[in-house]
């Protein structure tokens, strides 16, 4: 299914930015959509972004939409995860994870997660 | 966006089956075929187990099976076993803006 390995997680002010990375081995990167996923502490999972393989979709959920920017380097095996105007609300573990398809449409489905990042949103 | 509604845990004793509910709306679970799930335990990522409303990925025990019925889909596990015990979570495309829904989670204790 693959690995996926991230990086980047940090304590930041609030209004701060940070960028997250997710290297991928294993598999054909170019051909899978990714996605980002969140965990607040002790709370449940949120879908926060999804690129499709060729980096030509683009999705966001609402509650990240004009602050987060999702975008991949298909030469490098990497997703990222640039986030600006970051606030408390915004502070969890963040999972990389593989679509099985190659776009994330109503088919998007995780068969391969990272064991995540930590952000902590903070004065 | 609301998140999908699963109770918040479900307990059963080894060898007994228990079903976890997943209620959506028609613009997810209701209206579209693209239900999984998944389980985490303890400080680990989540794992897929069902995609697709009923499909197993490869290696993934037969013990766990899934359906849907109107807006609420739902996860059954045979068996009981005290490895089953994880947190499960829901997981559906919706046609809001924002593409992909969670439910809040349930977690399953074995008695």
């Amino acid at each position: 299914e693959g690995d996926l390995l991230e990086s980047g997680g940090d304590l930041v002010q609030p209004g701060g930015s940070l960028r997250l990375s997710c290297a991928a081995s294993e598999f054909t990167f170019s051909r899978f959509a990714m996605t980002w996923v969140r965990q607040a502490p002790g709370k449940g999972l949120e879908w926060v972004s999804g690129i499709s393989g060729s980096g030509g979709s683009i999705y966001y959920a609402d509650s990240v939409r004009g602050r987060f920017t999702i975008s991949r380097d298909n030469t490098d095996n990497t997703l990222y995860l640039q986030m600006r105007s970051l606030r408390a609300e915004d502070t969890a573990v963040y999972y990389c994870a593989k679509v099985m398809s190659a776009f994330c449409g109503g088919d998007c489905y995780f068969d391969s997660w990272g064991q995540g990042t930590q952000v902590i949103v903070s004065s | 966006q609301s998140a999908l509604t699963q109770p918040a845990s479900v307990s059963g004793s080894p060898g007994q089956s228990i079903t976890i509910s997943c209620s959506g709306t028609s613009s997810d679970v209701g209206g579209y075929d693209y239900v999984s799930w998944y389980r985490q335990d303890p400080g680990k990522a989540p794992k897929l187990i069902i995609y697709g409303v009923a499909y197993r990925p490869s290696g993934v025990s037969n013990r766990f099976s899934a359906s849907k019925s109107g807006s609420t889909a739902s996860l059954t596990i045979s068996g009981l076993r005290a490895e089953d015990e994880a947190d499960y979570y829901c997981c559906s495309y919706t046609d809001n803006s924002t593409l992909v829904l969670f439910g809040g989670g349930t977690k399953l204790t074995v008695l």
